[in-house]
């Protein structure tokens, strides 16, 4: 079975460009994550998608993120205008809605590292 | 949000020894404590978890402990070997059923041959 595949892998751009990270979740995979981590850190939650709804993106920061899961399938997480500071690595997860209590295993792709200048 | 402090930072052991890494957490309402391990340009993979009404769950050489009244929660690792060398987070959820995961800082942990 296929894991969670994200791309692309790597991605530099200038500040102030627009940029898109793409993502397919493991199939069946009803809950989809999108993280942040920073370097040294441990992954931030930035929005979570049950099929198509975004059921908490309290975390996004809507001024300049956005993402959509219009299929309840794949999804896109962009950022536009881009600043230094959003250099980070940009993961994908999913999970089968199971128990739905919260403790489903939560299943990563490889990330994008995304290196703003 | 969720608190969770993981100790320590980086762990070198010499392979075969156990490795121990620690993590607390704030919120009693937590109930789900999975651990990940991260190699260089990876995502998280998830190795073992435990849930609030389990004090103890092992497979293999890796075992995670619950101290809920403590609340914090260990992984243990023994016989390491150099493969195990990778960067390891815990985490915690808040009782939500929402699914959100707090992460800690992460392990570095060495496993020298």
């Amino acid at each position: 079975e296929a894991g969670v595949v994200q791309s692309p892998r790597y991605k530099i751009i200038e500040k102030k460009q627009p940029v898109a990270f793409w993502c397919n979740p493991i199939s069946g995979h009803n809950t989809l994550y999108w993280y942040r981590q920073n370097l040294g850190q441990g992954p931030e939650l930035l929005i979570r998608y049950e099929n198509e709804e975004a059921v908490d993106d309290s975390q996004l920061p809507k001024d300049r993120f956005s993402a959509e899961r219009l299929k309840g399938v794949d999804s896109t997480l962009k950022i536009q205008p881009a600043e230094l500071g959003d250099s980070a690595v940009y993961l994908c997860a999913s999970s089968p809605r199971l128990a739905g209590d919260g403790t489903d295993t939560q299943y990563f792709g490889p990330g994008t590292r995304l290196t703003v200048l | 949000g969720e608190n969770v402090e993981q100790h320590p930072s980086t762990l070198s052991v010499q392979e075969g020894d156990s490795a121990v890494i620690k993590c607390t957490y704030s919120d009693s309402a937590s109930n789900y404590f999975p651990w990940y391990k991260q190699e260089l340009g990876k995502g998280p993979q998830l190795i073992i978890d435990i849930r609030s009404n389990v004090g103890e769950k092992k497979d293999q050489r890796i075992a995670v402990t619950l101290n809920k009244t403590a609340k914090h929660f260990s992984l243990h690792i023994t016989e390491t070997q150099p493969e195990d060398s990778a960067v390891y987070f815990c985490a915690s959820n808040r009782g939500s059923t929402l699914g959100r995961l707090y992460f800690g800082r992460g392990t570095q942990l060495t496993v020298w041959p």
